[in-house]
């Protein structure tokens, strides 16, 4: 079984400059989550999918950050303009079910972001 | 906002010692799962207990939960060089979204 596929592995951009992420769930997966992870702390949840409609984008700077997933099943994340807090690691998850009776997580191996 | 707390923050062991980390949470959950994180690399599943269990084990590992406390613990029994990472806590609140909330973990050390 394939696992979550992310892209690029790596970004380094200037600030105000726009960047895009790109996550490819597990077949089948109806949520999907992108996090947020800044060097020595643990993921912090941007925003949730379930299928391709948003369940949870609270803690999503809307300002900057958008997200999108289309069809249901990939999904892109966005930041523009970049600011220098956004360096961090970019985790996308995929999970089986919906709501409480979702289970574990599958996490892709990240998209690090350094913004200069 | 984090849910989960880790303590440690870091520990450090020899090889074939345990290791144990505890993790604290503030509101009533679902379920509460722990993963691994090695270092550059996504976060694996370990384990998930939920709200009505009180202890699992896989392998070498052993979770407890007390609900009464809000507290989880993590054993790692005999552990091993190939056991050094992150390992982080995780809540799934019983709300609808079934959100899932992530401490701050506990670097783990494991020296040959």
């Amino acid at each position: 079984e394939a696992g979550v596929a992310q892209s690029p592995r790596y970004k380094i951009i200037e600030k105000r400059q726009s960047v895009a992420f790109w996550c490819n769930p597990i077949s089948g997966h109806a949520t999907l989550y992108w996090y947020q992870q800044i060097l020595g702390q643990g993921p912090k949840l941007l925003i949730q999918f379930q299928n391709n409609g948003v369940v949870d984008d609270s803690q999503l700077p809307k300002d900057r950050f958008s997200a999108e997933r289309l069809k249901g099943v990939d999904s892109t994340l966005k930041i523009q303009p970049a600011k220098l807090e956004d360096s961090a690691v970019y985790l996308c998850a995929s999970s089986w079910g919906q709501g409480t009776n979702t289970g574990e997580l599958f996490f892709g191996e990240g998209s690090r972001l350094t913004v200069l | 906002s984090q849910q989960g707390e880790e303590d440690p923050q870091a520990l450090s062991i020899q090889e074939g010692e345990n290791a144990t980390m505890n993790c604290s949470y503030k509101t009533s959950i679902n379920n509460l799962q722990w993963y691994r994180q090695n270092s550059g690399r996504g976060l694996v599943h370990l384990i998930l207990i939920r709200s009505n269990e009180r202890e699992k084990h896989s392998g070498r590992l052993r979770v407890t939960l007390d609900t009464s406390k809000k507290s989880s613990s993590l054993l790692i029994t005999a552990s091993r060089a190939a056991d050094t990472a992150s390992y982080f806590c995780a809540t799934r609140g019983s709300s609808n979204t079934g959100k899932l909330i992530f401490g701050q973990g506990t670097t783990l050390q494991v020296k040959p």
